[in-house]
């Protein structure tokens, strides 16, 4: 699976979109980029995925560059709630497959 | 429809006791997934099971740990001879299939193993 590169730390005011970026430039066409995050010591939550085309759904927007090689995860408008890592991960299409977590991007959004 | 079930939330062990640790999967789904997280550390995949198969048993401590998904029931983590190592959050995922899914894979609220 791809390898992915996302800043260590972020930080957004509350009610502003906040914008996560995703390197991940060895991606092949069958693989997906899924984004999950993390609250505290909670479970990992799904938030979206996509192959080619963007995507939005009740949580966030999903825009992957037309290379591919990059995406950037869209809050849009952030709430304090939204404070947590962010994790981007690339994955294949085919076969039994499962999820590697890297060290994902620190977000914090201020009052 | 419930989640991913994993009980107990909070489980408290002496040196050298077993624990065991369970997973009731989504309604549907038949790939469980274990991960577990050190304090103050990231997700570390240990081992992933289809109905009475393990896939992938890459992440798993070559001792003491083990994992099972029989036909009925939940998948079960096994801790034998626990340490004061073994004390961590350990995450359960499942999906209904490997990959292409609307669904993702969905996690737990996780097993908090304290071992005293």
């Amino acid at each position: 699976d791809a390898k992915t590169t996302q800043p260590t730390s972020m930080d957004c005011a509350e009610g502003r979109a906040a914008n996560l970026p995703c390197n991940h430039s060895t991606i092949s066409g069958n693989e997906y980029v899924y984004w999950y995050r993390q609250i505290h010591s909670q479970g990992p939550q799904y938030i979206i995925h996509g192959l080619k085309n963007n995507e939005t759904n009740e949580m966030a927007s999903l825009i992957i560059t037309e290379d591919r090689k990059s995406s950037t995860l869209i809050l849009p408008h952030a709430t304090l709630r939204d404070t947590a890592v962010y994790y981007c991960i690339v994955i294949g299409g085919g076969g039994a497959q499962k999820l590697v977590f890297g060290q994902g991007t620190r977000l914090t959004i201020n009052p | 429809n419930a989640g991913v079930m994993q009980n107990p939330r909070h489980l408290v062990r002496r040196r050298g006791q077993e624990a065991r640790l369970r997973c009731s999967p989504m309604k549907g789904h038949s790939h469980v997934y274990w991960y577990r997280q050190l304090p103050e550390e990231g997700l570390k995949f240990m081992v992933y099971l289809q109905k009475e198969n393990i896939i992938d048993e890459s992440g798993m401590p070559k001792e003491r740990f083990s994992a099972e998904f029989p036909k009925e029931g939940p998948s079960i983590l096994r801790i034998q001879q626990v340490v004061r190592g073994d004390s961590a959050a350990y995450f359960c995922a499942s999906s209904p299939q490997s990959l292409g899914s609307n669904y993702g894979y969905t996690f737990g609220s996780g097993t908090r193993l304290t071992v005293v």
